[in-house]
């Protein structure tokens, strides 16, 4: 079947510092990639996606790019800053409908 | 736009109690689900519906119900809780149903079950 595979966290980084979050999946198709991130207290909202190989994404800073020989999609951020403190998500959408297959999440937590 | 809206935030239960867990989107989207979140385990996808009269099962879908009478609701059911269904609830919704279409997720309803 389809699975994700993150990073455990948590990912324990000071303001400033290179951010990488590892994100490989396994799928019988082509599927599109996500990565969610949750704020405390909060839901989960869309931080960037790709839908083809060689695609990258990126909004905020944050950048991935669908690597379709590695079957990967790693998170990755040049310079974070405490109010990136979140656990982040990577999914994929295979299946119709786009019902999303997740990872475990990654804990980010960023120090002053 | 409020988005996708869920109540109540919190709910505690006794073992065997039933109770409905409201879902709403004012975004007029035809495709929702409802995941649970447990630590370690990140989203699960519970059930699903392509739109008013028609739902369908996820991954974990014991012990809970749904019916989609209209576009804007998707209520979630637990008809006898047990400890086991205690988790964070999160409804979502999408426009289209293409596996590149993003999901927007309601800020979710913590349940624990005693």
């Amino acid at each position: 079947g389809n699975s994700v595979t993150q990073m455990e966290g948590p990912v324990t980084l000071s303001e400033e510092a290179f951010l990488t979050i590892n994100c490989t999946y396994t799928a019988t198709g082509y599927p599109s990639l996500f990565w969610y991130v949750q704020y405390p207290g909060e839901g989960l909202q869309l931080l960037l996606k790709a839908t083809k190989a060689d695609d990258k994404g990126s909004n905020k800073g944050f950048e991935a790019t669908y690597r379709k020989e590695t079957t990967s999609f790693h998170l990755e951020k040049g310079s974070v800053q405490v109010s990136d403190s979140a656990v982040y998500f990577c999914a994929l959408s295979l299946r119709g409908y786009s019902t999303l297959t997740f990872g475990k999440g990654t804990m980010l937590l960023v120090s002053p | 736009n409020a988005g996708v809206t869920q109540t109540p935030k919190f709910q505690v239960l006794k073992t065997g109690q039933s109770m409905t867990l409201q879902c709403a989107q004012d975004m007029n989207h035809e495709y929702m689900s409802w995941y649970r979140q447990d630590p370690g385990m990140g989203l699960r996808l519970i059930h699903y519906s392509v739109g008013a009269g028609i739902t369908d099962q996820g991954e974990v879908p014991n012990g809970y119900n749904v019916s989609r009478s209209t576009t804007e609701d998707f209520p979630l059911r637990l008809l006898s809780a047990a400890p086991s269904q205690t988790s964070v609830y999160f409804c979502a919704s999408n426009q289209n149903g293409q596996i590149t279409d993003t999901q927007y997720f309601g800020p979710g309803t913590r349940l624990t079950v005693l």
